[in-house]
């Protein structure tokens, strides 16, 4: 089945060790999205990728980075954790262009920082 | 900026009641998604609206899309507890680019 898949399911990190979330897709989108949810809140968007085009949010911590190697990858990148980065990172996909606009979820990354 | 407003933000019920959430914008998108998201998962896309006024069904949920394309309600007949989560309502389009904002948020309990 197609599918967004995200490694790990579960990440402890300490405070300040960088870290790296991974997501791959099966579905063949042209859009990446990563996304921090903390407590039952509404997904944050931190930043997508169009193809290779970043679009990063004004508000997103410098702390966060991403790559997309390929169509099928995308990886989030915490260069140096704080506690308040402790939720569960949220990666997705859309396919832009077919007019009606969907979009699929992985399972989650919860990350804990010691 | 908050785009969408979702409410009742809590609802605890018992179950076999019936529920309605609400999801309120004052701007005009090209499709509305509901996703239900249980703890420690991602969301799962439950329907996608895109016709002003449309009415979508899934067993025992009903959607609606306002005819303004505006505004959008979940109605749950008959609640279980499997019904339980937190439900999310998001809009896209025309001029959100490749973003899709979410709303608030209505976290259920359904009680058996």
């Amino acid at each position: 089945d197609a599918m967004v898949i995200q490694n790990p399911r579960y990440q402890v990190t300490q405070f300040g060790k960088p870290v790296t979330l991974s997501c791959s897709q099966t579905l063949n989108h042209n859009v990446m999205y990563w996304y921090q949810q903390k407590s039952s809140q509404a997904p944050k968007l931190l930043f997508h990728y169009y193809d290779k085009d970043f679009n990063n949010e004004a508000d997103t911590p410098d702390n966060f980075q991403s790559r997309r190697p390929n169509t099928s990858f995308c990886f989030l990148d915490i260069r140096s954790p704080g506690l308040g980065d402790a939720a569960m990172y949220l990666c997705a996909t859309s396919l832009r262009g077919t007019g009606a606009y969907e979009q699929y979820f992985g399972p989650g990354t919860r990350l804990t920082v010691t | 900026t908050q785009l969408l407003e979702q409410s009742p933000q809590f609802l605890s019920i018992q179950e076999g009641e019936n529920l309605t959430v609400y999801c309120n914008s004052s701007s005009v998108f090209s499709s509305l998604q509901w996703y239900r998201q249980e703890p420690g998962e991602g969301p799962v896309l439950l329907v996608t609206v895109v016709t002003g006024g449309e009415v979508k069904k899934l067993k025992r949920l009903t959607f609606q899309f306002g005819d303004a394309r505006k505004d959008s309600s979940l109605h749950i007949t008959a609640a279980q507890p499997g019904d339980t989560g937190l439900y999310l309502c998001a809009g896209a389009g025309p001029n959100t680019g490749n973003q899709f904002y979410f709303g608030t948020g209505t976290s259920l309990t359904v009680i058996p």
